[in-house]
């Protein structure tokens, strides 16, 4: 059965801080990996990544995708409070069409 | 460029009911796939259409259907309604193939 996994489940950290969030997944014809932030309302796209080793980057957030071991990082530098939010991975396998497939995201709250 | 639209925003219904949710792509996005969000669960996969045509379906019962009509504008159906269905229904669109879904706000649903 296909299935993403994300860690840790919850963060709290202080502004100015460097975080990593962690997604692993087993999907059969593995396409593509996502990141969504959800605050209170639709989930927004951050990034969608393809290719393993090629950073993607927009201003303090950034990601990378390594398709040997099976996983994906999002790294955010410099947080501030407007980074809380939940940070949810998802996974399109080719044999879906467009099922995504999330984890249970990461809910990172960011203190002044 | 208007976002995805969905109608209405909230709504409460009572166990045996059945309702109807609509969602409004972004314009020129042929894909229209529809989540259910809850605490427990969280984002799991309901359908996705395109063209009109249900492409895929998640693992729920024959009480959720859905459609789409020409325009791209999708529906989604739940009959004789149960408390577990008390959740947030999300709709996603994208143009097609191997791109970022983007989603709407939802519709939060809560059964009495």
């Amino acid at each position: 059965e296909d299935k993403v996994v994300q860690s840790p489940l919850s963060l709290v950290v202080h502004e100015g801080d460097t975080v990593t969030l962690n997604c692993s997944y087993e999907v059969t014809n593995f396409r593509s990996l996502l990141w969504y932030k959800q605050e209170k309302k639709a989930p927004t796209f951050l990034f969608m990544l393809t290719s393993s080793g090629i950073e993607k980057k927009s201003g303090r957030l950034s990601s990378i995708l390594d398709k040997k071991e099976l996983f994906s990082i999002l790294n955010i530098t410099a947080t501030q409070t407007g980074d809380s939010a939940v940070y949810l991975c998802a996974v399109l396998s080719s044999g879906g069409y467009n099922k995504l497939i999330f984890g249970a995201g990461t809910r990172l709250a960011v203190h002044p | 460029k208007a976002g995805v639209t969905q109608t209405p925003r909230y709504l409460i219904k009572t166990r045996g009911q059945q309702v109807t949710l609509s969602c409004s792509p972004i314009s020129g996005h042929r894909s229209v796939s529809w989540y259910q969000q809850t605490p427990g669960q969280g984002l799991q996969f309901l359908f996705e259409y395109f063209s009109e045509t249900q492409r895929n379906k998640g693992n729920f019962p024959g009480r959720f259907s859905g459609r789409q009509f020409s325009n791209s504008r999708s529906e989604m159906n739940v009959s004789t309604l149960e408390l577990g269905d008390s959740a947030l229904y999300l709709c996603a669109s994208s143009p097609q193939g191997n791109q970022p879904q983007h989603f709407g706000d939802g519709t939060r649903l809560s059964i009495l």
